[in-house]
């Protein structure tokens, strides 16, 4: 069964500080992974999305990581602002297109001053 | 999230009755989809359409139906709401993009309430 796990449920960091969120998914065949931050009320919005052959994209101060291999992903944060404060999905599509999305929970972060 | 409205944004109803969301968006894509959110649940995929004539069914259809009036408009309908119908929708759209895959962009959500 395809599946994407995330962990923890949910964080609480103080601002400035880093934190790291893990995916595992069971997907296949796989075709790519993504991260969506979505704030409170608002829809989500991507931030990195990463086909198999990547193991590493950055945007700004987030960096996502994948491991095809083990089927994990992470996605770190740095420099943590109260403006981070939202949920991450993670998201696989497998390579039927972009119908079978796949859609991981959500780790909820909240930054704290 | 702009290129992608949703209307209305907060809606009550009662158990029964017939509800329409709609959603526009300005980003020419072919491709729109509408989601459900639940508490402690991903998104589920309940229909999407890769273009005005094609509209297929997703993995959580059953009570709901859509009409792609337009490439630019996707509206569900709710025939007879009914409480676990109650949730937050998504409307999104997708084109195919630089990271070699179809990127989808969502709008702001309707929360809909069946009482």
């Amino acid at each position: 069964k395809n599946q994407v796990e995330q962990s923890p449920q949910s964080l609480i960091i103080l601002e400035g500080k880093n934190c790291t969120l893990q995916c595992n998914y069971t997907v296949s065949p796989f075709s790519n992974l993504r991260w969506y931050k979505q704030d409170t009320g608002r829809g989500p919005v991507s931030l990195t999305i990463m086909t198999f052959s990547e193991n590493t994209k950055s945007n700004g101060r987030y960096t996502a990581t994948l491991d095809a291999d083990t089927k994990q992903s992470s996605l770190h944060i740095t420099a943590s602002q109260l403006s981070d404060s939202a949920s991450y999905i993670c998201v696989v599509s497998d390579q039927t297109g972009a119908n079978n999305l796949f859609f991981g929970t959500g780790t909820r972060l909240t930054v704290i001053p | 999230d702009a290129d992608v409205t949703q209307t209305p944004r907060n809606r009550i109803t009662k158990t029964g009755k017939r509800i329409m969301l709609e959603c526009s968006q300005t980003k020419g894509h072919d491709r729109m989809y509408w989601y459900r959110q639940d508490p402690g649940l991903g998104l589920r995929l309940i229909y999407y359409s890769f273009d005005v004539k094609d509209i297929n069914k997703g993995e959580i259809s059953d009570g709901y139906s859509v009409s792609r009036q337009a490439q630019a408009k996707f509206s569900l309908s709710l025939e007879s709401a009914i409480p676990n119908q109650t949730a937050l929708y998504f409307c999104a759209t997708s084109d195919y993009g630089t990271s070699g895959s179809y990127e989808q962009y969502f709008g702001p959500g309707t929360r809909l309430t069946v009482t």
